[in-house]
């Protein structure tokens, strides 16, 4: 079964400093990994996607990486602010258009 | 650009009454939509898959009856709960799929939150 998992559930972190969000997921064969973010009571924004062929994304002070062989990708977050307050959700494409989403970080910048 | 729109955003029915949630991609044609329902606190649950011109595929443990899904144009998407009940409460989200590269990109309407009393 292709899953998809967010450890920790929820993360704390001062102003200011650097975070990473962390996704694994258990099948190799991933076709892309997308993460995104969702403020409360409203849907999901597209941050990054990564493509299989893709080690690296950076959009601003966000950068993704995937590897593939140890089933995991990272959020990085530079020079945190407290408008990066939200759930972070990973979501991982098997070889077609449906995402498996995994549990979700959420986090709390604290100013 | 890649703008998904859902209306409406929130809706309160009765119990045994029926409630149409329509889905829209606003500056780009999406032969596939996608619908999920999510409850408070957890992470999306795929419910089907919305394909343009043909039936949606449902996940397993989805009813289809319940769950009436058309995909009449490029741009639309309508889900619609039929005699709808309390469990059926939920925040409902839709996304349009994008081809990009040699893969896809999904984007997310701003949800619909269904409170069936």
């Amino acid at each position: 079964k292709q899953e998809v998992t967010q450890i920790p559930a929820a993360l704390s972190v001062p102003e200011g400093e650097n975070l990473v969000l962390n996704c694994s997921f258990t099948d190799s064969a991933i076709y892309n990994l997308q993460w995104f973010r969702q403020d409360p009571g409203k849907g999901l924004t597209s941050l990054l996607l990564i493509q299989s062929s893709q080690r690296e994304q950076t959009s601003g002070r966000l950068n993704a990486s995937l590897d593939k062989s140890s089933g995991r990708s990272t959020l990085y977050i530079a020079a945190s602010q407290p408008g990066d307050s939200a759930t972070y959700l990973c979501a991982a494409s098997f070889g077609n258009e449906k995402l498996t989403f995994g549990t979700g970080t959420r986090l709390t910048i604290i100013p | 650009g890649a703008v998904v729109s859902q209306h409406p955003s929130r809706v309160i029915c009765k119990s045994g009454t029926s409630v149409k949630i329509e889905c829209r991609s606003l500056d780009f044609q999406a032969t596939t939509m996608f619908w999920y329902r999510q409850f408070p606190k957890k992470s999306l649950m795929l419910m089907a898959t919305s394909n343009e011109g043909s039936k949606a595929t449902y996940e397993q443990g989805v009813e289809k009856d319940k769950f009436l899904i058309n995909h009449a144009s490029l741009t639309l998407s309508t889900l619609t709960v039929t005699s709808a009940h309390p469990e059926d409460s939920s925040f409902y989200i839709c996304s349009a799929s994008l081809p990009k590269g040699q893969s896809y990109e999904q984007y997310f309407g701003p949800g619909t939150r269904l409170t069936v009393t």
